[in-house]
């Protein structure tokens, strides 16, 4: 298995407060992505980096900051939590991004706002 | 991306073959095929990727037609730790913009004991 490993695990906070998740790769991979899954949305891409201080929005970044200051390390912050962001949230890495290379997801973080 | 389509359920008795279709009748010359499953509470877990040709790797093989608009998964002896949501997602090879998948609603399948 890719060796990702998302912290924390499970984490419930309250309306109006930071929260920082945390993606961490053992791979060396170039490109890491934060996902949120929901029911009936399935997974939804939130922000993806490139590389080193390089990332860029996906579909539903509103709301979501990202940093990149490591290889190994993908920050997604959310700067004022809300309840809507409640879901489960996942990061994948990718040797490239070209179709022929797939994309390794850790575990998920379940996150709760109250 | 092309849109797939899944059956929304499956059966298989355990150390059966499972056999997992999917439709991507729109899918274009450079896109790839791919199968991921999720099992409950975790992350989904890629499985195998395909272009043209059939391919085969130590968890499954992936059946493409020769037209393209269709593929089987196939689990060659499934045990019941296979039973997850399978989804199948059509990728274009060159990246451009924010590169993420699009999982639909899935297969999910079932083995049974």
């Amino acid at each position: 298995d890719a060796g990702i490993t998302q912290s924390p695990r499970h984490k419930v906070t309250e309306t109006g407060t930071p929260v920082t998740l945390r993606c961490h790769q053992t791979e060396n991979h170039r490109y890491m992505y934060w996902y949120r899954q929901d029911p009936g949305h399935g997974l939804r891409l939130i922000h993806y980096s490139y590389g080193v201080k390089d990332t860029d929005k996906g579909e539903v970044s509103d709301g979501y900051s990202v940093s990149r200051s490591k290889t190994e390390d993908f920050l997604l912050t959310l700067e004022s939590a809300t309840s809507s962001q409640t879901s489960v949230y996942f990061c994948a890495i990718s040797a490239d991004r070209d179709g022929n290379q797939p994309q390794h997801f850790g575990d998920g973080t379940r996150l709760s706002i109250l | 991306d092309a849109k797939t389509t899944q059956p929304t359920s499956m059966d298989c008795a355990e150390g059966r073959a499972a056999n997992l279709p999917c439709n991507h009748s729109t899918i274009s010359g450079n896109e790839y095929v791919y199968w991921y499953r999720q099992i409950h509470s975790q992350g989904p877990q890629y499985i195998i990727h395909g272009l043209k040709n059939n391919e085969t790797n130590e968890m499954a093989s992936l059946i493409i037609t020769e037209d393209r608009k269709s593929s089987t998964l196939i689990l060659p002896h499934a045990t019941l730790r296979d039973t997850a949501v399978y989804y199948c997602i059509v990728r274009p090879y060159s990246g451009g913009g924010a590169d993420g998948l699009t999982f639909g609603k899935g297969t999910h399948l079932i083995i049974q004991p």
